[in-house]
């Protein structure tokens, strides 16, 4: 398993703000990233994979890049429903992991 | 809308069992690889079974092999996970998680959850 850090761990951000989440792998995982939203008592919703490629229905102010150790996603402008977890996966090898998490809370 | 529904937790003693089920609406089940993970309290995810789409090929990680097992039944849209000799560690929320796609290592659909508590 190659591990995946995140940073940070909180994110305070404004509304209309944009935020930058972080997720470095140990190894290199090419572009096989993919991004997950969590609010509290909600199911995950995949936004991103393929580093880069927005899922359906997810909004264009959600973007992934990057690619070999470092990725990121950005949110251009924050709106209320967007203050939750997100979470980074790799899926190169076998079992996928998860990073651990950042919180992107309301300033 | 897709739904999946997970439902069975609860409150165990260690050594005990319990069977989880998830239940999936208005998704093509039967295309789909389905998934086990769980999160336990204030930690991340973590991937612990899978099944194809024909159960041809099952995983389980280190952490539940040989005391888990992952089913699924096709006519009832439905995914279980049967959990033997539960330990405290074992204690999280478990979600399960369909892969739908080219790549279904790609969760595009999950539940909300539900919650095993393992403790004496």
């Amino acid at each position: 398993e190659t591990p995946m850090t995140q940073s940070p761990a909180t994110l305070s951000v404004s509304p209309g703000e944009r935020a930058t989440l972080s997720c470095r792998a140990s190894q290199s995982v090419i572009s096989n990233v993919a991004w997950y939203q969590q609010k509290p008592g909600q199911a995950p919703r995949l936004l991103i994979y393929g580093t880069s490629t927005r899922a359906t229905d997810i909004p264009a102010r959600f973007s992934g890049s990057g690619s070999g150790t470092e990725f990121t996603l950005t949110i251009s402008s924050l709106q209320s429903g967007d203050f939750a977890v997100y979470y980074c996966q790799e899926y190169n090898k076998w079992p996928p992991v998860f990073g651990q998490g950042t919180k992107v809370e309301i300033k | 809308e897709v739904h999946l529904v997970e439902s069975g937790g609860g409150l165990v003693k260690p050594g005990e069992s319990l069977r989880l089920s998830c239940a999936a609406s208005k998704l093509t089940f039967s295309s789909c690889s389905m998934n086990w993970l769980r999160q336990a309290p204030g930690q991340g995810l973590e991937w612990i079974s899978s099944i194809s789409s024909a159960s041809s090929y099952l995983y389980y990680s280190d952490s539940v092999r040989g005391r888990f097992t992952i089913s699924r039944d096709n006519t009832r849209n439905s995914l279980y996970l049967h959990m033997n000799s539960l330990r405290a560690e074992d204690t999280a929320t478990y979600l399960c998680a369909a892969g739908c796609g080219g790549d279904w290592r790609i969760l595009d659909f999950w539940g909300q959850g539900t919650l095993v508590a393992v403790s004496s």
